[in-house]
């Protein structure tokens, strides 16, 4: 079964400084992977996905992340933090490509400090 | 622009009684999910539906919870009798089957049961 494991249920940087949020994934098949960010009081949104073609995924408001199958991983990044991206994230993986279900990880939350 | 609605968006109840909880998803879409989100587990799937027609719900607990949708443009997700554990926020999120598997969530409906 599809299984996401992101690493650091928490995570804080500087205003400015790289934001990197970690996730490794388990698929028995080609996968599907998802970012989605959570701000307070509201449902998520996607951010970036990937499905099979180019393996660097840019999304929104400057995030992107990178499919490497040797790692079995989908890290996200952000080259320059705003505290406007201070929320919770998660990273989905597609159980079967004929489903749709999505396996959430448990999520990571960044704060920002100015 | 075309989102998922919840309503209601908050809900106090007393144990022992029923919550009704509805969800209208984006129009067009035919894959409806229903999650719950609590600190502890994290986001849970609960049931989800192709063309109105129930594909799981082996994450309900069957003996309280159930989930219909009378039509394309309505699901509902009901809980009788409510308990104080149920208390969490639900989400319902729609996709388009044959799309590219993302899906569209709605702001939640945050459940408290006293």
């Amino acid at each position: 079964a599809q299984s996401v494991t992101q690493l650091g249920s928490h995570v804080s940087v500087s205003e400015g400084a790289l934001v990197l949020l970690r996730c490794n994934y388990s698929s028995s098949v080609p996968p599907y992977l998802f970012w989605y960010v959570q701000y307070p009081n509201q449902g998520l949104q996607l951010l970036l996905k990937y499905t099979s073609a180019a393996t660097l995924v840019k999304g929104i408001n400057g995030f992107e992340a990178e499919f490497k199958k040797s790692e079995t991983s989908f890290h996200l990044t952000k080259p320059s933090a705003h505290m406007s991206d201070a929320a919770e994230y998660f990273c989905a993986v597609s159980e079967n490509q004929g489903a749709q279900k999505l396996v959430f990880g448990q999520g990571t939350r960044l704060t920002i400090n100015p | 622009d075309a989102r998922v609605t919840q309503t209601p968006r908050h809900k106090v109840t007393e144990m022992g009684q029923e919550v009704t909880m509805r969800c209208q998803p984006i129009l067009g879409h035919n894959t409806v999910f229903w999650y719950r989100q609590t600190m502890m587990q994290g986001l849970e799937l609960l049931a989800y539906f192709r063309n109105r027609a129930p594909l799981d719900d082996s994450g309900m607990p069957k003996d309280r919870f159930s989930a219909e949708m009378p039509d394309a443009t309505l699901a509902t997700l009901k809980i009788q009798p409510s308990e104080p554990r149920d208390s969490a926020v639900y989400f319902c999120a729609s996709a388009l089957s044959g799309g590219s598997y993302e899906q569209y969530f709605g702001p939640g409906t945050r459940l408290t049961v006293t």
